[in-house]
């Protein structure tokens, strides 16, 4: 079955610096990657996503790169701002009987990042 | 923001109760997810609904019963619960069970078992 792996745990930085947050996976078959952020008491959203068919995908001051030799994926944010404090979850599909499409996600382990002013 | 709903939003409860989560969706979507987040772990997928049929009952507990009376409508009833049970219960929903549609999550449900 799948396995995301999330590194690191936690990550500080300081208001402007960059970001950087790693999932490796282990089905080759894996096909799409969503990244989730969940503020303080608040529940998860999505911030951004990559289809295998792609190698980088950027919104403003998030990218997200995927290396699918690696098997493995990152969220990159830039500029970093206070409001980018939370915790960030990777995530990949689950596969069934070959099939990457089943609709379930297994996520990472999460990393609580905090932005210093 | 209203799109999924979750009540209560905070509940304790002692080891010989039964509570029901309550989940609702107002966004159309055909399929509705049970998560369990626990400090320090994944979230951990428990039950997903499709068409109010349950397609994956993710190795839970008998003593947590989920129920989707109709496609907006997700519950998870509990029942002499253990007190590592305690955590936040995040319901979901998406428009199809498709792994690229996105997943909206309510608030979740954070519960205390005593």
């Amino acid at each position: 079955g799948e396995n995301v792996e999330q590194h690191p745990s936690t990550l500080s930085v300081q208001e402007g610096d960059s970001a950087v947050i790693k999932c490796t996976y282990s089905d080759s078959a894996s096909n799409y990657f969503p990244w989730y952020k969940q503020e303080l008491g608040k529940r998860p959203q999505l911030i951004i996503d990559i289809r295998s068919n792609v190698g980088e995908k950027k919104d403003q001051r998030i990218a997200v790169t995927l290396n699918k030799t690696a098997k493995h994926f990152s969220l990159h944010i830039t500029e970093t701002q206070p409001e980018d404090s939370a915790v960030y979850f990777c995530a990949a599909p689950r596969p069934l009987h070959g099939s990457s499409n089943t609709g379930k996600l297994i996520f990472g382990q999460g990393t609580t990042l905090q932005v210093k002013p | 923001e209203t799109g999924v709903t979750q009540t209560p939003r905070h509940l304790v409860m002692g080891m010989t109760n039964k509570k029901s989560l309550k989940c609702e969706q107002h966004l159309g979507h055909n399929a509705m997810y049970w998560y369990k987040q626990s400090a320090k772990k994944p979230l951990e997928l428990m039950f997903v609904y499709n068409f109010k049929e349950q397609t994956e009952n993710n190795s839970v507990p008998s003593r947590f019963s989920p129920e989707c009376p109709n496609s907006s409508h997700l519950f998870l009833h509990l029942h002499t619960l253990q007190p590592e049970d305690s955590a936040l219960y995040l319901c979901a929903s998406s428009q199809a069970l498709e792994v690229r549609e996105t997943q909206y999550f309510g608030p979740g449900t954070r519960l205390l078992v005593l």
